[in-house]
């Protein structure tokens, strides 16, 4: 049982290049969350998902989508990355909803330059 | 505005002394707040809810409506208790709504 796995631990993109973020969970969870985290800032939700075939715009989705075509995978995609997306990512995933914990992932270090 | 503070960016105690890390949020409806951990080279983790009113490796939290407030507390900090600590509201319903996180404060616990 892995849990919520991350792929890739870290990435450098120049500005404008696209990548996709994805993110895995094994415990039949419904719920999926992306956060960013900043210095100063905690963690900003960008989208998430109650669902397979669902997603939602958290606080800071601008520049960001997301697909959910399978209950275990949340993808995060950056169609034109810039600089200030630098930042470390976050999936977790919870089993139904925010009374339940939510678990999280080990993050991916992303540099835009 | 639904908003989370925690307005200290760093804690720093020695081993024994007592912790309390501040956690003020605004909110209009009944709130649902959290405690979430991270520990150096680890995931962020929950840590404790006020709703289950439990105490997880001797931490404590109290929701006080009229203070806004949910202050987490040790009464004798420990070494392995550096960490960064985030207090988190739950926005909306459990089903649909969303955490709202503060800015987090690192605990700094000096031998």
């Amino acid at each position: 049982n892995a849990g919520v796995t991350q792929t890739p631990k870290f990435r450098v993109l120049k500005t404008g290049q696209s990548m996709t973020l994805l993110c895995a969970q094994d415990m039949n969870h419904e719920y999926m969350y992306w956060y960013r985290q900043d210095p100063g800032m905690g963690l900003r939700l960008i989208h998430y998902s109650v669902g397979e075939g669902t997603t939602a715009k958290g606080e800071v989705p601008d520049g960001y989508n997301v697909s959910r075509l399978k209950k275990q995978n949340f993808l995060l995609g950056l169609e034109s990355a810039a600089p200030s997306q630098t930042s470390v990512y976050f999936c977790a995933s919870s089993l139904a909803g925010l009374q339940e914990t939510q678990y999280f992932g080990p993050g991916t270090r992303l540099l835009v330059l | 505005a639904q908003r989370v503070t925690q307005p200290e960016k760093l804690l720093s105690v020695f081993k024994g002394a007592p912790v309390e890390l501040k956690c003020n949020y605004s909110y209009s409806g009944s709130p649902e707040l959290f405690w979430y951990v991270q520990y150096s080279r680890q995931r962020l983790q929950l840590l404790l809810r006020h709703i289950s009113r439990e105490s997880i490796k001797g931490f404590t939290a109290d929701l006080n409506k009229g203070e806004t407030s949910f202050h987490l507390k040790k009464p004798f900090a420990q070494e392995e208790d550096s960490a960064m600590y985030y207090c988190a509201l739950l926005h909306g319903s459990s089903n649909t709504g969303k955490l709202i996180f503060g800015q987090g404060t690192t605990l700094q616990v000096k031998p």
